[in-house]
């Protein structure tokens, strides 16, 4: 069965230094991987997706199949990254709209 | 361009009771996924609706049930329900002719079963 795994709850980083949230994943087939956010009262929004290979708010993220990994990275953070994100696996229903989350991990950054 | 709006935003119910859930999609999208969000977990995949009909359905009891419309709002329908029930509840839409995977959430209901 597929599964999405974020090992860290919670994560606080000093604003200005790299961030990286942990994505690992399960799946037996070709997965397509996304990251959404939710910002503080604000709705789920998707942040970015792996077959894009863009940079949206300065974050990145690279799938790694050999690790089964998707971690999300920024190079300095912002005090407006503060948010939970999710880690996102599509499948294995045909249509990728049929997501599987995981736990979800809330960044905090300090001024 | 409207989102996606939920109603309503807060119940509560006892169990064994019924319950119904409504969503309306954003301008444009054909396709309406449902999410169970348990405290501190991410959104459950419960069930979608194509074109009225289910398409794909997640692990969940046949007691939740859903209809699509066709001007493509969706409900969502539990029935005897139980105090695990109680979560907040995600509906999100997309574009079938664009599947990107971008789901677009609304605000949920959240719903507590006492």
């Amino acid at each position: 069965a597929q599964r999405v795994t974020q090992p860290e709850k919670l994560l606080s980083v000093f604003k200005g230094a790299p961030v990286e949230l942990k994505c690992n994943y399960s799946y037996s087939g070709s997965p397509e991987l996304f990251w959404y956010v939710q910002y503080s009262r604000q709705r789920l929004q998707l942040l970015l997706r792996h077959i894009s290979r863009e940079s949206i708010k300065g974050f990145t993220a690279d799938l790694n199949k050999g690790e089964t990994s998707f971690h999300l990275k920024k190079p300095f953070a912002q005090e407006e990254d503060s948010a939970m994100y999710y880690c996102a696996l599509s499948g294995p229903w045909f249509g990728n709209e049929k997501l599987t989350f995981g736990t979800g991990t809330r960044l905090t950054i300090i001024p | 361009e409207t989102g996606v709006t939920q109603s309503p935003t807060h119940l509560i119910k006892t169990r064994g009771q019924q319950v119904t859930l409504r969503c309306s999609s954003q301008s444009g999208h054909n396709t309406v996924s449902w999410y169970q969000q348990a405290l501190g977990q991410g959104p459950q995949f419960i069930f979608q609706y194509y074109r009225e009909e289910e398409n794909g359905r997640g692990n969940f009891p046949p007691r939740f049930s859903g209809l699509q419309f066709p001007n493509y709002s969706s409900e969502l329908n539990v029935n005897a329900l139980e105090l695990d029930d109680s979560a907040l509840y995600l509906c999100a839409s997309s574009p079938r002719d664009r599947a990107s995977g971008e789901l677009f959430f609304g605000e949920g209901s959240r719903l507590t079963v006492l």
